[in-house]
C-alpha cells in the first residue's frame, strides 16, 4: 500500500500570494493532520480532520484553512504569503482520530517544501 | 509551542557504539512516538509506547516511558552509519484525539564510520 502522499514536493511563491497543498492519507485512513516544520525546529500541529470535520487547530493565523474531503484526502491552504511560511510543510494520516482516543500510530509523508520570495 | 525537550541536542558516536536519546514532555499523555528524519525529508515512524507501557523493543531500539518523570528515552543499539538522521519524540495528549502530536526540537544524531 502507498504511505501518505503529498504535493507538490517543493514550490516557490511570492509573499502575498495564495498556496494550496495536497496530501492523500494512508487508504484506511480517516484522520488527516497538518503540521509545519521550520528549519532547525520540531514539526508545530496546524490542523487536525476526522471524518471530514475539523478536530483541532494550532495556534496559526486565520490565513491558514484546510479541509478534508469525502476520499478522507486533505487540502492545506495559506492566503497572503509571508517570508515566515518558509517551511516544510507535513501531513500525517492515522486510522483513527476521535477524541479520546489513545494508541493511534500516526504516518507522516515527505512533506511539501515551501519557499515565499 | 513545543512541549518536549529533547537531550542531547547532538550526539555524534562512532559506528557499533550504542547512541542514547532522552525526551521530556510537560502534560499528561496518552502515548508517545519517535520519529526519524533524513535531512529534508519526512518523518519516519520508529516505536509508539503508550502511557501504560513502560518499555518497548523493535528491532535495535529500545523505548522506555517514566510518566511519574514525565520522560522517555530511545537507545539505538550497535549503531550504522545509516542512523544519521534528527530523532523527534512527539505526544498525543489526554486532552486532545492522540492524533495531535506536540514535538520536541530533536537531537541531532551522528554516526561516524
Amino acid at each position: 500500500d502507498a504511505g501518505v502522499t503529498q504535493s507538490p514536493t517543493h514550490l516557490i511563491k511570492t509573499r502575498g500570494q495564495h498556496v494550496t497543498l495536497r496530501c492523500s492519507p494512508i487508504s484506511g485512513h480517516k484522520s488527516v493532520s497538518w503540521y509545519q516544520q521550520v528549519l532547525g525546529q520540531g514539526p508545530q500541529f496546524i490542523f487536525q480532520y476526522y471524518e471530514k470535520e475539523e478536530r483541532g487547530r494550532g495556534n496559526f493565523p486565520d490565513r491558514f484553512s484546510a479541509r478534508q474531503f469525502p476520499n478522507y484526502s486533505s487540502e492545506l491552504n495559506v492566503n497572503a504569503l509571508l517570508l515566515g511560511d518558509s517551511a516544510l510543510y507535513l501531513c500525517a494520516s492515522s486510522r483513527r482520530g476521535q477524541p479520546g482516543f489513545s494508541g493511534n500510530t500516526i504516518y507522516f509523508g515527505e512533506g511539501s517544501w515551501l519557499t515565499v520570495v | 509551542s513545543q512541549q518536549g525537550e529533547e537531550d542531547p541536542q547532538a550526539l555524534s558516536i562512532q559506528e557499533g557504539e550504542n547512541a542514547t536519546m532522552n525526551c521530556s514532555y510537560k502534560t499528561s499523555i496518552n502515548n508517545l512516538q519517535w520519529y526519524r528524519q533524513n535531512s529534508g525529508r519526512g518523518l519516519v515512524h520508529l516505536i509508539l509506547i503508550r502511557s501504560n507501557e513502560r518499555e518497548k523493543h523493535s528491532g535495535r531500539l529500545r523505548v522506555t516511558l517514566d510518566t511519574s518523570k514525565k520522560s522517555s528515552s530511545l537507545l539505538i543499539t550497535a549503531s550504522r552509519a545509516a542512523d544519521t538522521a534528527s530523532y523527534f519524540c512527539a505526544t498525543g495528549d489526554k486532552e486532545t484525539s492522540g492524533s495531535r502530536l506536540t514535538f520536541g526540537e530533536g537531537t541531532q544524531l551522528t554516526v561516524n564510520p
